[in-house]
């Protein structure tokens, strides 16, 4: 069964920051990866389904890329309200998440 | 604007029934795959189970399947998740999901709000 490993599993970064969460599939993947941002007490957000999908609304400080078994979400610029956990996923794998402190 | 919301969720012992429902609106249901994600307290997202469009698929985690049925009424507009021989590591918050796609494209693009699932003694 597929495998999707996010890491780290939590960061803190300042206001201004870059950041990158990478995700690590166990086999190779054929299509893009699926991005989430998820609140607290909220339901998960679909941040993109491609590194050129991003999702109506999500600003362009968020980019995704990566093929094959190594993918990565950066967020440049960081902002306060982007303190939230962030899921990756594949079909019908998700990472574990990562927790994002600002 | 598109609208799920989630019901059915409540308390139930081990080896006990509870019926979810998702009520879909702002949108042409009939034209879009839905599924069921869930995540326990404090934990992450578990993809539950998906129906196409006009219910020709249905598909489940190999830890439900065999105990969770998904159906879909396009007439209502409305999604049902069967859950029997309930066990305590099904308790979680449902989530119902609409993806982009009317077949497996597992982008979950709308989401409600979730309803809560314990099993429990």
């Amino acid at each position: 069964d597929l495998q999707m490993t996010q890491s780290p599993s939590s960061l803190s970064a300042s206001v201004g920051d870059r950041v990158t969460i990478t995700c690590r599939a166990s086999q190779h993947i054929n299509s893009p990866l699926k991005w989430y941002q998820q609140k607290p007490g909220k339901a998960p957000q679909l941040l993109m389904f491609g590194p050129s999908s991003l999702q109506s609304g999500v600003p362009p400080r968020f980019t995704g890329r990566g093929s094959g078994t190594d993918f990565a979400l950066s967020i440049s610029n960081l902002q306060p309200e982007d303190s939230a956990t962030y899921f990756c996923q594949h079909a019908k794998t998700f990472g574990g998440g990562t927790k994002v402190e600002v | 604007d598109v609208q799920l919301v989630e019901s059915g969720g409540g308390v139930v012992q081990p080896g006990g029934s509870l019926t979810l429902s998702c009520a879909a609106s702002g949108f042409a249901f009939d034209d879009y795959t839905m599924h069921w994600v869930r995540q326990a307290p404090g934990k992450g997202l578990e993809w539950v189970s998906l129906i196409t469009w006009d219910g020709g698929v249905t598909d489940y985690a190999d830890s439900v399947r065999g105990r969770f049925t998904l159906s879909r009424d396009n007439r209502k507009n409305f999604v049902y998740l069967q859950m029997h021989s309930l066990r305590p590591e099904d308790s979680a918050l449902y989530f119902c999901a609409k993806d982009v796609s009317p077949n497996l494209g597992y982008s979950l693009e709308h989401w409600g709000q979730g309803t809560l699932v314990t099993v429990s003694s």
